[in-house]
C-alpha cells in the first residue's frame, strides 16, 4: 500500500537559514508527488508538485523540491527562510486506484522560525 | 479571484444536535472533496463529489452525510456530532481526478461540540 513519511514532526530555523523538509513514499509505480503548506487556521496550498521529467521542481514562495526515485524521497528545500515561511508542511502521494484517487497524506511537519 | 470559499469559518453545536456546514466554489470544478483533519494531525478524506457521483470513503462513520444540489455547493451534515467529531473540516475541489491533479483548499470550518 501506499504510505507517506515525514520523519520531522517539528522543525525551528532562523531566519535566513536553509530549510530541508523530508518526504519518503512507498509507491509501486511512478509518484505523484505534491507538497502542500497550512498556515495557522487556514486551508491548504499547493506549493509543488512533480509528476514526471526534470526530477528538480519549482514552487511558489521560493520553494524548490528534489525527487530522488533511488531513495523514494521528494524532500523540501528553500535557500534562505522567512519569518512568514512558518506553517505546517505536508507531503502527499497520489493513489492512482480505479474511481478512487485520493492523496495519501503524510503526517506533516511544523515549521518554526525564529528571527 | 475564482475561490473556495466555506461558511461559517468557526462553528459551535451541541452534543448530538446536528450541523451543516458549507462549501462553495466559483471555479467550476467537476471534483469536490470534504476533508476531517484533527489537531496536529493529516487531513483524512471523508467523501468526496465526481459531478453528482457521491464517493464515500470506507471508513467514513454513517453519522456523517453530503449533499452537492448543483456544482458550486457541497454541504456537509453531522446528524449526531459526538465530542469526536470536534475539528477542522476542509472542502477541496479539482478539475477531474486523474492522480496528478492539484486540488484547492477552502479555508476549513473549526467544529467545535460542546
Amino acid at each position: 500500500a501506499q504510505s507517506v513519511t515525514q520523519p520531522d514532526i517539528h522543525i525551528t530555523v532562523s531566519e535566513g537559514a536553509s530549510l530541508e523538509l523530508r518526504c519518503n513514499y512507498s509507491y509501486g509505480a511512478t509518484p505523484y508527488l505534491f507538497w502542500y503548506v497550512q498556515s495557522p487556521g487556514q486551508g491548504l496550498q499547493l506549493l509543488l508538485k512533480y509528476f514526471s521529467g526534470d526530477t528538480l521542481v519549482q514552487g511558489i514562495k521560493g520553494f524548490e523540491a528534489e525527487f530522488k526515485r533511488s531513495q523514494s524521497s521528494f524532500n523540501l528545500r528553500k535557500p534562505s527562510v522567512h519569518w512568514s515561511d512558518a506553517a505546517e508542511y505536508f507531503c502527499a502521494v497520489a493513489q492512482n486506484a480505479g474511481n478512487n484517487r485520493k492523496l495519501i497524506w503524510g503526517l506533516g511537519t511544523s515549521l518554526a522560525v525564529n528571527p | 479571484d475564482a475561490m473556495v470559499i466555506q461558511n461559517p469559518r468557526y462553528q459551535v453545536t451541541q452534543f448530538g444536535k446536528p450541523v451543516t456546514l458549507s462549501c462553495s466554489q466559483t471555479l467550476n470544478h467537476n471534483v469536490m472533496y470534504w476533508y476531517q483533519q484533527k489537531s496536529s494531525q493529516a487531513p483524512k478524506l471523508l467523501f468526496h463529489y465526481y459531478d453528482k457521483d457521491f464517493n464515500n470513503e470506507a471508513d467514513t462513520p454513517d453519522n456523517f452525510q453530503s449533499r452537492r444540489p448543483n456544482t458550486s455547493f457541497c454541504f456537509l451534515d453531522i446528524r449526531s456530532p459526538g465530542l469526536g467529531d470536534a475539528a477542522m473540516y476542509l472542502c477541496a475541489t479539482s478539475r477531474g481526478r486523474l492522480p496528478g491533479t492539484e486540488q484547492y483548499f477552502g479555508p476549513g470550518t473549526r467544529l467545535t461540540v460542546t
